[in-house]
């Protein structure tokens, strides 16, 4: 089946530690986006991409970098800088323009 | 960007028709209006979009007046899967760069 997946479930971050969450899409879309949901709010745009090898900072871009080196895969890396990381992290993909955007299931960031 | 608002919470029994509005009192020309549901610790999932009158597909109707300023989804029959939170979207995101705005969402519990 299509879709996309998104690894690990679960991750853990020490202090001073950048960790990369994987992001990868089989349905040959072209956007991919990285979502960021705190408890009990909505989700908000992190980072997008509409093609290989560029992509634009969201609204949260701040302590975060990603990079598009392939049209499958979208991984963000949550860096030091992120002094707020904990959260839950949505990726998602869309085929064209004004296209419902697809889901993946979510990575659940925690700092130890 | 046009900004949405949404009741925070709707409660419903099963069997129930239930109604959500959604406020966008600026949506310009050519945004689209989409509707994605969320449960707990899971992607959201598309539902419906449409950009003028009504759509129905096999979960959900949507009504849009002819000014578009506001849109409601309309869920025949809920059950207690259908407990969610349900996000409205406006946007043309050709035009905009490839971004969505989520806002915070319609948390809707069917009640037995």
């Amino acid at each position: 089946d299509g879709g996309i997946t998104q690894s690990p479930k679960y991750l853990f971050r020490k202090e001073g530690q950048n960790v990369t969450l994987s992001c990868e899409q089989n349905l040959n879309h072209d956007a991919m986006y990285w979502y960021r949901q705190d408890p009990g709010q909505g989700l908000r745009l992190i980072y997008y991409s509409q093609i290989v090898n560029d992509f634009q900072k969201g609204d949260i871009a701040e302590g975060y970098s990603v990079s598009r080196e392939k049209k499958e895969s979208f991984p963000l890396t949550v860096t030091s800088a992120q002094k707020n990381p904990t959260a839950f992290y949505l990726c998602a993909s869309r085929q064209y323009s004004n296209q419902p955007q697809h889901f993946g299931d979510g990575t659940r960031l925690s700092i130890l | 960007l046009a900004k949405t608002t949404q009741p925070i919470s709707m409660d419903s029994y099963e069997g129930q028709e239930v109604n959500i509005t959604c406020s966008h009192n600026n949506i310009a020309t050519n945004d689209y209006i989409t509707w994605y549901q969320q449960f707990p610790s899971q992607g959201p999932r598309f539902i419906i979009q449409g950009y003028k009158t009504k759509v129905t597909n096999e979960v959900a109707s949507l009504f849009i007046p002819a000014d578009r300023k506001s849109s409601t989804l309309s869920l025949p029959r809920v059950s207690l899967s259908d407990t969610a939170v349900y996000y409205c979207l406006v946007g043309d995101d050709y035009n905009q760069g490839g971004k969505l705005i989520f806002g915070q969402g319609t948390e809707l519990s069917v009640k037995p």
